[in-house]
């Protein structure tokens, strides 16, 4: 069974800085593309960015609202997906998800908020 | 970037009644190689993450009630419900596979009337 967990979301001052985890099971890690995908409250899901799988050398994309300001980056030994979110803004705050195509986490929410 | 536009916003429909979804993308998401349509639809209840309910366009996953189906080709998909049931209020979103970014339509709130 694929499972996804996040976590170290949380309260962030605007312009600080958070990283956030995705513990992934169930799948060969490696072989996936992993997305974020986060959701603003009462709002649309939104696409933040991808690490493409082993065989697409791990790059990443991003969307064009966080690029330069949010990295992702994956650990194979520990099956492990993260995303460093710098110069945080209060247009960040929502909920993020860590996602393999049709199989979401339950979500962290993070609020940027003084 | 792929825009992608549903509609309606929002859609009351009685129970036993059929809801359709229609969601239009601004490109081709039919990948000539391997003649699949890279449009997935989510089903989200309150409090949940979404789930998916029906990938290249016309997949219906594992689980998902025979009520819940796919059509549509190219540029114009749509999402029906054969017979709604109460536990089918939720929001629902189509999204576009095909290129990154990869988008979504906004959502359409699917409702009892």
């Amino acid at each position: 069974e694929v499972q996804l967990v996040e976590s170290g979301g949380g309260l962030v001052q605007p312009g600080g800085s958070l990283r956030l985890s995705c513990a992934a099971s169930g799948f060969t890690f490696s072989d996936h593309n992993m997305d974020w995908v986060r959701q603003a409250p009462g709002k649309g899901l939104e696409w933040v960015g991808r690490t493409r799988n082993q065989a697409n050398s791990y790059t990443t994309e991003y969307a064009a609202s966080v690029k330069g300001r949010f990295t992702i980056s994956r650990d194979g030994s520990k099956n492990s997906l993260y995303l460093q979110m710098n110069s945080l803004k209060t247009e960040d705050t929502a909920v993020y998800y860590c996602t393999r195509r049709g199989d979401w986490g339950q979500g962290t929410l993070v609020t940027v908020s003084s | 970037d792929i825009v992608m536009t549903q509609s309606p916003d929002s859609l009351a429909v009685s129970l036993g009644e059929r809801a359709s979804i229609n969601c239009k993308s601004s490109q081709n998401v039919l990948y000539s190689s391997n003649n699949k349509n890279f449009l997935d639809w989510y089903q989200q209840k309150p409090g949940q993450p979404p789930k998916l309910l029906i990938s290249w366009a016309s997949t219906r996953e594992s689980g998902v009630p025979d009520r819940f189906s796919g059509s549509g080709s190219g540029t114009d998909f749509t999402l029906t419900i054969s017979s709604l049931q109460a536990e089918d209020v939720a929001v629902y979103y189509c999204q576009q596979y095909y290129s990154v970014p990869i988008t979504f339509g906004q959502g359409t709130k699917l409702e009892i009337k």
